[in-house]
């Protein structure tokens, strides 16, 4: 099925450790997203990407590196892992022409 | 500074009863789209509705409907004979016409639904 696959769906690192959360999308889209949720915040932006090879800080970048190598894949790192990072991550895409977003179904992630 | 404002972190609706949910928003753009999330227990983001700046109507689909009060920004979220299955985070979020297509969203409001 068409859509935006996020892996891995659960993590749990280590303070100081290293991951990278992918994501990965079949419809050509040009623009994808990473965002954080919170409770009580809502989703809060990390990074964007506008096309290949192109990306851009969002609300809440620090920590964060991104690569947008491939159209299709949109990659989130942490370097350092740190237990604020303890989170719920989201990768959306969108096609430029249309308003509607697709969702991946989330990444849990516990740092300890 | 927050752009996106939901004042009800939590409610409760009886089942068949209709329900409103608030968000009010901040833009000085005068092209801006809004939609509303539904996010169930499952965790997945479900999209529901959106409304544009220019749109002349307010919109809607199936049981859920946006009333859109342009002048006192405020695109509040009615969902009509709510169902158990409605039972949900549910999220407002604006994108802005020069934000290269960047969702801001609001804190959210937990919707519980009983018998």
């Amino acid at each position: 099925n068409a859509g935006v696959t996020q892996t891995p769906k659960f993590r749990v690192l280590k303070t100081g450790q290293s991951m990278t959360l992918l994501c990965a999308q079949d419809m050509n889209h040009e623009y994808m997203y990473w965002y954080r949720q919170d409770p009580g915040m809502g989703l809060r932006l990390i990074h964007y990407s506008v096309g290949e090879g192109t990306t851009a800080k969002g609300e809440v970048p620090d920590g964060y590196n991104v690569s947008r190598l491939k159209k299709q894949n949109f990659l989130l790192g942490l370097e350092s892992a740190a237990p604020s990072q303890t989170s719920v991550y989201f990768c959306a895409s969108r096609e430029t022409a249309n308003y509607g977003y697709t969702f991946g179904s989330g990444t849990r992630l516990t740092v300890v | 500074a927050q752009k996106i404002t939901q004042t009800q972190p939590g409610m409760f609706v009886q089942e068949k009863e209709a329900v409103t949910l608030d968000c009010t928003y901040d833009t000085s753009d005068p092209s801006y789209g809004l939609f509303w999330y539904k996010q169930p227990s499952s965790g997945e983001m479900i999209f529901l509705i959106y409304q544009g700046s220019y749109d002349q109507q307010n919109a809607t689909e199936g049981r859920y409907s946006l009333n859109f009060q342009k002048a006192r920004k405020s695109a509040n979220l009615v969902i009509s004979a709510s169902q158990l299955g409605d039972s949900a985070m549910y999220f407002c979020a604006m994108r802005e016409s020069d934000s290269w297509g960047k969702l801001q969203f609001g804190a959210g409001t937990q919707v519980v639904v009983t018998p």
